[in-house]
């Protein structure tokens, strides 16, 4: 186990609303990245942040926003929900400088209906 | 644009035996280039990561093998066990790029008892 937590576990939401994911990066990382996985299909990078500031996003559309708080841990936000962002949503960390090593938490499934 | 390709889709071994899992890449730019595993309702974890300036890495009964003017990867699973059925994941990254990682589709490994 990894010390990445994420929150909640599943959510199920309707088109057209609102979503607020949350996690929290393992002690002593700064960097936090997020990661979009389809069913059947390996993750998809939609941001990173590092000490707070957006530095590098993906190839997602505006609706998909997020935060990095002083203590690291950060949120994904996505408005006007799509059938199609029905996915396990993954949030990875990294100590962050020259360190390589990205640690998964265990996701949150959300479904759009 | 699927600049990882990972062969095959999935894969079923006998216990004892010797899974391999393959992944081409595109870009020349990657410099790292992560296996993760994935069991079921789970985040991927970290099994093993190779840099471009090794042609070989082996972790018990993990082993990367790189072929750089290829730009092919692949990972060799020695004594497969039940236990290690799971999706794998090829990923691969550019360091200078914060290390955004992006994944091949996945393999599902099946070992039989």
């Amino acid at each position: 186990e990894t010390g990445v937590t994420q929150s909640p576990t599943h959510l199920i939401k309707t088109r057209g609303q609102q979503v607020t994911l949350r996690c929290s990066s393992q002690s002593g990382h700064n960097t936090v990245s997020w990661y979009q996985q389809a069913l059947g299909q390996g993750p998809q990078f939609i941001f990173q942040y590092y000490r707070e500031e957006e530095n590098g996003r993906g190839n997602f559309p505006p609706r998909f926003s997020g935060l990095q708080f002083p203590n690291y841990s950060s949120e994904l936000n996505v408005n006007a929900l799509e059938l199609d962002d029905s996915a396990l949503y993954l949030c990875a960390s990294r100590r962050g400088g020259a360190t390589d090593t990205q640690y998964f938490g265990p996701g949150t499934r959300l479904t759009v209906l | 644009q699927q600049q990882v390709k990972q062969s095959p889709q999935s894969l079923i071994v006998q216990k004892g035996g010797i899974s391999i899992i393959n992944c081409a890449y595109e870009n020349t730019a990657f410099d790292y280039f992560p296996w993760y595993q994935q069991f079921p309702g789970k985040g991927p974890a970290l099994l093993i990561a190779i840099r471009p300036d090794v042609s070989e890495k082996k972790e018990g009964r993990f082993t990367i093998s790189f072929n750089k003017s290829a730009k092919q990867f692949s990972l060799h699973i020695m004594d497969s066990q039940p236990g290690d059925s799971a999706t794998y994941f090829c990923a691969a990254s550019i360091v200078g790029s914060n290390y955004k990682l992006t994944f091949g589709k996945g393999t599902l490994l099946t070992v039989n008892p």
